[in-house]
């Protein structure tokens, strides 16, 4: 059965600094991977994915995450984050086949002080 | 374009009681999900249906019903209502093979009391 794991339930960090999340996962079998953010009461929305190809896949606010296949990681990175980019993020996997089930990590809040 | 819309954003509701929550996208989307939000916990799925009159159990059904009579509704129904059933409610769609981005509705806030 696959599982996500994120390892860090609240990141708090200046304005215009880099930031990190941390996003493992466990599967047998080829996956695809996600990153959802989720703003103060709304739903949540893709910001990246990976598929297949180049393993460094980019968002247009400037996030960009690696899939490492060895390490079973997909950390999420922002080498300079704003007020606006205060949410929680969701790293996610689904099998690469069937049915397109997403299984969600616990989330990570991320909090930008000025 | 509405994407998916979900109602009622809030309830509260009594312990034996039942509600609906609905469901609709306009995206002609042939996969359509439920999902619940428990704090600081990340999204089950409870059913989701692959189109029109096939639905099946995800990881957290007991308790829930659902149904598919049209491709744009996907209505979540609880039977009795329990404590435990406490959640934010989250609908989804997607198109039908892997790897395509899932849209979320703005969820719905359950409190059973």
């Amino acid at each position: 059965a696959q599982s996500v794991t994120q390892l860090d339930s609240q990141v708090p960090v200046f304005e215009e600094a880099p930031v990190e999340l941390r996003c493992n996962y466990s599967s047998s079998v080829s996956v695809y991977l996600f990153w959802y953010v989720q703003y103060p009461n709304q739903g949540l929305q893709l910001l990246l994915k990976y598929l297949s190809g180049s393993t460094l896949v980019e968002s247009i606010n400037g996030f960009e995450a690696e899939f490492n296949k060895s390490q079973t990681s997909f950390h999420l990175r922002k080498p300079s984050v704003h007020i606006s980019d205060t949410a929680e993020y969701f790293c996610a996997v689904s099998e690469g086949q069937g049915a397109q089930k997403l299984v969600f990590g616990q989330g990570t809040r991320l909090t930008i002080n000025p | 374009n509405a994407g998916v819309t979900q109602t009622p954003k809030f309830r509260i509701l009594k312990i034996g009681q039942s509600m609906t929550l609905q469901c609709t996208q306009d995206m002609n989307h042939n996969y359509m999900y439920w999902y619940r939000q428990d704090p600081g916990m990340g999204l089950k799925l409870i059913y989701y249906s692959v189109g029109a009159g096939i639905t099946d159990k995800g990881e957290v059904p007991n308790g829930y019903n659902v149904s598919r009579s049209t491709t744009e509704d996907f209505p979540l129904r609880l039977e009795l209502a329990a404590p435990s059933q406490t959640s934010v409610y989250f609908c989804a769609s997607s198109y039908s093979h892997s790897g395509n981005t899932i849209y979320f509705g703005e969820g719905s806030w359950l409190t059973v009391v």
